[in-house]
């Protein structure tokens, strides 16, 4: 139980193209989704949370008309990096916490490697 | 502002031996503690979850929390080289997301 999935599972796109990553709860449903940004060798960045039916709350230095974040239903959250730039490349995680139980507990998807030329 | 403390190491153990990761947290309204391992260029992966003071163990695995101290620790017996990764200390007060801490790189030396 409690798996998380992304897609894709990585990305090569031209600068100024925009990107859309996919997080999806295979076996729960997920009242809030996270969204992770992980450059080489550094720890985890939370960019933002996402509930269900709700505009997401972005974490502050982190850009909401750059990366939007749409979570449509309770196993469905997307990521879209708008007109991507180089330093944009990173290794972008979302995680999901299950509604059934009255728990923090975050489950993590396998990640989405984006590089963008 | 929330925080979690780890030593980023190396933690470097011989095959075998039992690895203590360690981790202090600043609120001392935490109500939930974490363990994820984290293998290069994958994502975290959870071990382990612990509420109440005192031990929890898991197969090879034991977390103990001391909420007076504001302190957890991770304890992984009979180390193997596949236990070789980056752990990640996360708490949580409440309906919030998860604090993480740098994480611990463990090296398990055969």
């Amino acid at each position: 139980g409690a798996v998380v999935s992304q897609h894709p599972s990585w990305v090569i796109c031209k600068s100024g193209t925009s990107v859309k990553i996919e997080c999806r709860s295979l076996d729960f449903q997920a009242t809030t989704m996270f969204w992770y940004r992980q450059f080489p060798k550094q720890s985890l960045m939370l960019m933002a949370t996402s509930n269900e039916g709700s505009k997401a709350t972005y974490e502050q230095g982190v850009e909401k008309d750059k990366f939007l974040i749409n979570h449509a239903s309770l196993t469905l959250s997307t990521l879209t990096v708008t007109s991507a730039h180089p330093e944009d490349s990173s290794f972008y995680i979302c995680s999901a916490r299950d509604r059934a139980f009255s728990t923090d507990t975050q489950y993590f998807g396998p990640g989405t490697r984006l590089t963008v030329l | 502002q929330k925080e979690v403390e780890q030593n980023s190491g190396p933690l470097s153990v011989p095959e075998g031996a039992i690895a203590s990761l360690n981790c202090t947290y600043s609120d001392r309204g935490s109500q939930s503690f974490f363990w994820y391992r984290q293998y290069s260029g994958k994502s975290p992966e959870l071990i382990m979850f612990i509420y109440s003071n005192g031990d929890k163990e898991d197969g090879r695995f034991t977390a103990q929390l001391n909420k007076a101290s504001q302190y957890v620790s991770l304890l992984i017996r009979d180390s193997q080289p596949s236990d070789s990764a980056t752990y990640l200390c996360a708490v949580s007060s409440g309906n919030t997301p998860l604090v993480f801490g740098k994480g611990t790189r463990l090296s398990v030396i055969a």
